[in-house]
């Protein structure tokens, strides 16, 4: 099945500081990604889409300043949580949408831990 | 926007015996419905999904079932084993995101 390649897996910044994390469609070409945040014995919340050469679109209540969402290529979608603090600390994962015969493929997802 | 509710949040049953988890949708529109198990820290791992023009499917001891007029579909695990202690999520899609419920931790005991 395709593979969809999300790193880093963890990573841990002070607060204040920027995290980038990374989304690669390794065998196929998504031109949407969806990114998810999942608190601890939560679940999946979608917090935006990401759509090759146009701007994400966001859910409600998701600050689109903070989260910085670019789909540079067919291949590369990227989350950057900007002047991160200690409440942004989650698991972020990425998934690409599911076909007509297809599952929706996802990252292995980033435990953000911000101290 | 489409909404997901899961029940029950948590389901203990013993070694053997069936467990059942049932969600209902609030998008007529959505068409396609997986169910996902998931390891803390770990990706959810589908199990089984079922798209909007069947009414059942059926997987060795998983099977998926969709009333596409209540708008609601559930999880069928028979026969359960220890190693199906996990938190499982429903989710509903139009082919665009997946909406998930709020999970179920179902606890197999022995």
């Amino acid at each position: 099945g395709a593979v969809v390649s999300q790193h880093p897996s963890r990573v841990i910044c002070k607060s204040g500081t920027s995290v980038k994390i990374e989304c690669r469609s390794l065998d196929f070409q998504a031109t949407t990604m969806f990114w998810y945040r999942q608190f601890p014995k939560k679940s999946l919340m979608l917090m935006a889409t990401s759509n090759e050469g146009s701007k994400a679109t966001y859910e409600q209540g998701v600050e689109k300043d903070k989260f910085l969402i670019n789909h540079a290529s067919l291949t590369l979608s990227t989350l950057t949580v900007t002047s991160a603090h200690p409440e942004d600390s989650s698991f972020y994962i990425c998934s690409a949408p599911p076909g007509m015969s297809t599952e929706a493929f996802f990252g292995q997802g980033t435990r953000l831990t911000v101290v | 926007g489409e909404n997901v509710e899961q029940h029950p949040s948590t389901l203990s049953v013993q070694e053997g015996d069936s467990a059942v988890i049932k969600c209902t949708y609030s998008d007529s529109a959505s068409n396609y419905f997986p169910w996902y198990k998931q390891e803390l820290g770990k990706r959810p791992q589908l199990i089984i999904d079922i798209r909007s023009n069947v009414g059942e499917k059926k997987d060795q001891r998983i099977a998926v079932t969709l009333n596409k007029t209540a708008k609601h579909f559930s999880l069928h695990i028979t026969e359960t084993q220890p190693e199906d202690s996990a938190v499982y999520f429903c989710a509903a899609s139009t082919g665009t995101a997946l909406i998930f419920g709020k999970g179920t931790t179902l606890s197999v005991s022995s």
